[in-house]
């Protein structure tokens, strides 16, 4: 079984500019989570998605981050503009259902690192 | 308060020796509790997830639930050093939407 798969694995850019991640996940899971992780910290999550549609985006800084899941497989997180604490592992999760999800698998992650 | 404490570490033993990782939390709604591995670099791993009280063993991992005491732990028996990696407790419940809260990971070395 395919895991979930991320791109790009690490990216650099200057504050203020815009950066998109791309998640896959594993094939049959219908909800999709984005976690970021800053360094020497748990992950956070940003966004929880159940196929389409938004479960939970409350923790998610809407004033410059965007995340969108079409039709209920692949899912984009943008930040526009960035700022210098932005600088984190952005993580893509899945899970086959909401209820009593609690094996969540992870991708490896986005590093990004705004100057 | 944080939802969930997790002493950072670094931690660092003997290949061979028992290693006690803990976290402890505030909110008793809290039903499932899971212990994640991270290797440096890479994404999250689930190693043990536990529902409401009591232990699980798998291998050499055991992970204990103390609701009473809002605790939990993962212990390691036999360490080796492929176990070197961080350690993070993750928890949920129904009413918070199944929503994880992590700790902050505790960092593992095993020294051969």
């Amino acid at each position: 079984e395919a895991g979930v798969a991320q791109s790009p694995r690490y990216k650099i850019i200057e504050k203020r500019q815009s950066v998109a991640f791309w998640c896959n996940p594993i094939s049959g899971h219908a909800t999709l989570y984005w976690y970021q992780q800053i360094l020497g910290q748990g992950p956070k999550l940003l966004i929880q998605f159940q196929n389409n549609g938004v479960v939970d985006d409350s923790q998610l800084p809407k004033d410059r981050f965007s995340a969108e899941r079409l039709k209920g497989v692949d899912s984009t997180l943008k930040i526009q503009p960035a700022k210098l604490e932005d600088s984190a592992v952005y993580l893509c999760a899945s899970s086959l259902e909401r209820v009593g999800a609690y094996e969540q698998y992870f991708g490896p992650g986005t590093r990004l690192t705004v100057t | 308060q944080k939802e969930v404490e997790q002493d950072p570490g670094p931690l660092s033993v003997p290949e061979g020796a028992i290693v006690s990782l803990n976290c402890t939390y505030s909110n008793s709604a809290f039903q499932y509790f899971m212990w994640y591995r991270q290797y440096s670099r890479k994404g999250p791993e689930l190693l043990m997830y536990t529902y409401s009280s009591g232990n699980k063993e798998d291998g050499r991992f055991t992970a204990q639930v103390d609701k009473s005491s809002k605790y939990i732990s993962l212990f390691i028996r036999d360490s080796q050093p492929s176990d070197s990696a961080t350690y993070l407790c993750a928890m949920s419940a129904f009413d918070t939407g199944n929503q994880f809260y992590f700790g902050t990971g505790t960092s593992l070395t095993v020294i051969p």
